[in-house]
């Protein structure tokens, strides 16, 4: 079946440091690919996605490109905040599992440090 | 902005217990769905609902049952609450144009 791997947290990270996730995937079909964010003591949100190859989401200082050659939607920013500290998903769509319902990486924790 | 509400944020019960946790939402989504998350499992299904009257299983659907008697709202029932259904649950909805979830605060529960 279709599955989403993270990598591992916590990360911990100085701000103003780069970040980058790792998610990896494994679809029947073509999947769309998700990050969703999630903040203390808040459910998830969407934070960016993509629906085919090549494709790049972005929002908020946050990118990730869709590689179907990889399998790979790794997430990215330039320079986080304290205020990025959070828990991110990664999270696929295909057509198989039907009606849109999401397979979810197990998430990982974000910590920036001052 | 779409707002999807769960009726509570904490909730301590006690084993054996009837339990139920509320999830509204006011975007006139078709589809909604109940999680749990837990810390290393990440999230994992437990009904969702495409329609009025309408459920399906998800992934871990024992010990729990759910309700859609109105399209807003969808209740997730543990009808003998246990020690390891101490989680946090996540509802959310989406409607039938989008691709993208919209979830809830989530409720804590703590089983005693």
């Amino acid at each position: 079946g279709d599955s989403v791997t993270q990598m591992e947290g916590p990360v911990t990270l100085s701000e103003e440091a780069f970040l980058t996730i790792n998610c990896t995937y494994t679809a029947t079909g073509y999947p769309s690919l998700f990050w969703y964010v999630q903040y203390p003591g808040e459910g998830l949100q969407l934070l960016l996605k993509a629906t085919k190859a090549d494709d790049k989401g972005s929002n908020k200082g946050f990118e990730a490109t869709y590689r179907k050659e990889t399998t790979s939607f790794h997430l990215e920013k330039g320079s986080v905040q304290v205020s990025d500290s959070a828990v991110y998903f990664c999270a696929l769509i295909t057509p198989t599992r039907g009606s849109y319902i999401p397979t979810f990486g197990r998430g990982t924790s974000l910590i920036v440090h001052p | 902005d779409v707002k999807v509400t769960q009726s509570s944020r904490y909730l301590v019960k006690r084993t054996g217990e009837k339990v139920f946790l509320e999830c509204v939402q006011d975007m006139d989504h078709e589809n909604m769905f109940w999680y749990r998350q837990d810390p290393g499992l990440g999230l994992r299904l437990i009904y969702f609902s495409y329609d009025v009257k309408m459920k399906e299983k998800g992934d871990i659907p024992e010990g729990y049952s759910v309700s859609r008697e109105k399209k807003e709202r969808f209740s997730l029932i543990l009808e003998s609450a246990s020690t390891n259904q101490t989680s946090m649950y996540l509802c959310a909805g989406r409607g039938g144009a989008t691709d993208t979830q919209y979830f809830g605060p989530g409720t804590r529960l703590t089983v005693l």
